[in-house]
């Protein structure tokens, strides 16, 4: 099925060290989520952006919506060992029910 | 808030039973609840789409009749694995969204190891 752009695959970093990780699409979405995932839980929503332009924090992340509607950033500041994880960006559509269109995902690994 | 539990975290069964999952929003009233399969290292795949008290639209490929989704209330969501099979073993993960930013978020998964 359809699904977006997520780069980097996998991220290995020392602990302090900011990260940054994007999604790109060819469709526009009106809606950009990120989330993280860790083993054997569900993915947890970080940052949701509702407009093209918005630049959004929550303590350390900070992601931002595309002025294209493609496209997405996520920052993370500092980072520490509780970071590690899988994020994942998702579109929403605005149809279909609101179903979500998933990145591959960003393995971040921190070396402490 | 926006609290979604999923019950039971971990299953093993037997081939050839069903298992059923459910998942519940705690806290907030789900219009529209998503279940999903994820593969190991893979992203979520839309398996199901259910509206509170109308039938749930399946993802092609996925059989409507191995997997039954019951969507009775606007608090709870049932995945139903039919006569499992050892390929049926994966993560199964609910989603629940409502109100006005149709946000979706997601249960904990279910871990489905079928014998």
């Amino acid at each position: 099925g359809q699904q977006l752009n997520q780069s980097p695959q996998s991220m290995f970093i020392q602990e302090g060290e900011d990260v940054s990780m994007n999604c790109t699409s060819s469709s526009i979405f009106n809606t950009w989520l990120w989330y993280k995932q860790e083993p054997g839980e569900g993915p947890v929503l970080l940052i949701a952006l509702y407009k093209a332009g918005e630049l959004t924090s929550n303590g350390r992340l900070t992601a931002q919506f595309g002025i294209t509607r493609k496209d997405s950033f996520l920052n993370i500041s500092a980072s520490i060992p509780s970071d590690v994880g899988i994020y994942f960006c998702a579109g929403q559509l605005t149809d279909s029910n609101y179903q979500l269109i998933w990145g591959a995902g960003t393995k971040l690994i921190i070396k402490p | 808030g926006a609290v979604v539990s999923q019950h039971p975290s971990r299953v093993i069964c037997k081939s050839g039973t069903s298992v059923k999952i459910e998942c519940r929003s705690l806290d907030f009233q789900a219009t529209t609840m998503f279940w999903y399969r994820q593969f190991p290292k893979q992203s979520l795949m839309l398996m199901a789409t259910s509206n509170e008290g109308s039938k749930a639209t399946y993802e092609q490929g996925v059989e409507k009749d191995k997997f039954l989704i019951n969507h009775a209330s606007l608090t709870l969501s049932t995945l139903t694995v039919t006569s499992a099979h050892p390929e049926d073993s994966s993560f199964y993960i609910c989603s629940a969204s409502g109100g006005r930013t149709d946000t979706q978020y997601f249960g904990p998964g279910t871990r489905l190891t079928v014998l």
